[in-house]
């Protein structure tokens, strides 16, 4: 089973403090993406990332997919109470359609 | 900004009965998929649909499960005889690249919460 492993599971910060969710698979992927997902809501599109060791740069998220390809890292600078949600990563490989999603991390960010 | 869009909203039925959850992809998009998210588990694929036949379908999506493009815009899924464990938010997406194709994103609806009583 492929399985993406996301940590932490769960994180409480408060507004203003940096953080870090990773995303990690002992598997090589053709491509890797991270949704935000709101409760009662479909997953919503922040990045896709395609090539080992890019880095993209959304306002205060910045996104890294892994030299190997095999994981993703998610950092938020100075966290507002509007970065709270579920953030999930979601990888595909070379020979198939499907999307396949990670773990989960539920962000909540304190003013 | 273009988005899909599902419907009902929620859909309550039961067990045995047949369900057809409705999505309106976007309308340049040409790759179709249905995923499933029991509650308090993770998003998974059910099937992919393109060129109007399914290309890829999981070990969930067995002979119960069917998918249709009827007309131009509408994509559903069926449910022949839905059992209690069908319950779930299922979620419509779509994509203007194809899944093996660099970059592709996907645009997902906000879902049907399938109730199974």
């Amino acid at each position: 089973t492929q399985l993406l492993e996301q940590s932490p599971q769960f994180l409480s910060i408060q507004e203003g403090e940096n953080l870090t969710v990773y995303c990690n698979s002992s598997s090589v992927f053709s491509s890797l993406q991270w949704y935000r997902q709101e409760p009662g809501e479909g997953p919503v599109l922040l990045v896709t990332v395609v090539t080992g060791g890019e880095v993209k740069k959304l306002k205060r998220l910045t996104f890294q997919f892994g030299d190997a390809r095999k994981d993703s890292s998610l950092h938020i600078t100075a966290a507002q109470p509007g970065d709270t949600g579920l953030y999930l990563c979601a990888a595909t490989k070379y020979n198939t359609d499907k999307l396949i999603f990670g773990t989960g991390t539920r962000l909540q960010v304190f003013p | 900004e273009p988005e899909v869009t599902q419907t009902p909203s929620h859909q309550v039925t039961q067990m045995g009965q047949e369900v057809i959850l409705r999505c309106v992809p976007i309308s340049n998009h040409l790759y179709f998929y249905w995923y499933r998210q029991i509650l308090g588990q993770k998003v998974e694929f059910l099937v992919s649909f393109y060129n109007n036949e399914i290309s890829e379908k999981s070990e969930i999506f067995d002979d119960q499960f069917s998918v249709e493009r009827p007309d131009g815009s509408n994509f559903t899924l069926k449910i022949r005889s839905t059992k209690l464990e069908d319950s779930a938010m299922y979620f419509c997406a779509s994509s203007e690249l194809g899944p093996r194709q660099f970059g592709a994103g996907y645009t997902f609806g906000s879902g049907t919460r399938l109730t199974v009583v």
